[in-house]
């Protein structure tokens, strides 16, 4: 069984500082870890992901992200937000390879709603 | 490249009726999945399909039911719509094995 917990269903930050989503886990295997990003009245767009390999994982739009085995952690960082980020953040997590007949099965968080105020 | 396309944008039905929405895939994928997205929540997993036949499926009734045709596009059908239906329905493709999914638009249903 796999769940995902989002600290924070709100963060709002000043433009140009940090963004900080946090983002933790639970998985019986070992996780693909995922971001993605939705805007109003649109679908989800990926941001980046982890399966294996380099912990720390950069995305687009410079956004990144740093699996912590240890901590059961994926939190997403921005080192300076722009008004474009404002948006829905979603984690999620898959089983992989591991998955079994729910290969491929992505279980989201409850989603951060990011603003970004001038 | 075309990516996943969903099909109607918007749909309003009354309870007790049936329902079909439709997602074509990303070009060169062969796996479809289904996701229910309700207001103010994250996305839930309804079911997947490869090769035209049901590859998992999440914690939804039978009258949640799909279809997936020869050229990997896929139908989703709904039965005796409820009110709780009401979501945003994103339907996701990916080739089978690799580990990442693309999303749609998605199709908002309204039930009343």
């Amino acid at each position: 069984a796999q769940s995902v917990t989002q600290l924070g269903s709100h963060v709002s930050v000043s433009e140009g500082a940090l963004v900080l989503l946090r983002c933790n886990y639970s998985s019986s295997v070992p996780p693909y870890l995922f971001w993605y990003v939705q805007y109003p009245n649109q679908g989800l767009q990926l941001l980046l992901k982890y399966t294996t390999g380099a912990t720390l994982v950069k995305g687009i739009n410079g956004f990144e992200a740093e699996f912590k085995k240890s901590e059961t952690s994926f939190h997403l960082t921005k080192p300076s937000a722009h008004m474009s980020d404002a948006a829905e953040y979603f984690c999620a997590v898959s089983g992989g390879f591991a998955g079994g007949t729910s290969y491929g099965k992505l279980t989201f968080g409850q989603g951060t709603i990011l603003t970004v105020h001038p | 490249e075309t990516g996943v396309t969903q099909s109607p944008t918007h749909l309003i039905k009354t309870r007790g009726q049936q329902v079909t929405l439709r997602c074509s895939s990303q070009s060169g994928h062969n796996t479809v999945s289904w996701y229910q997205q309700a207001l103010g929540q994250g996305p839930q997993f309804i079911f997947q399909y490869y090769r035209e036949e049901e590859n998992g499926r999440g914690n939804f009734p039978p009258r949640f039911s799909g279809l997936q045709f020869p050229n990997y596009s896929s139908e989703l059908n709904v039965n005796a719509l409820e009110l709780d239906d009401s979501a945003l329905y994103l339907c996701a493709s990916s080739f089978q094995g690799a580990d990442t999914q693309y999303f749609g638009p998605g199709t908002r249903l309204t039930v009343l």
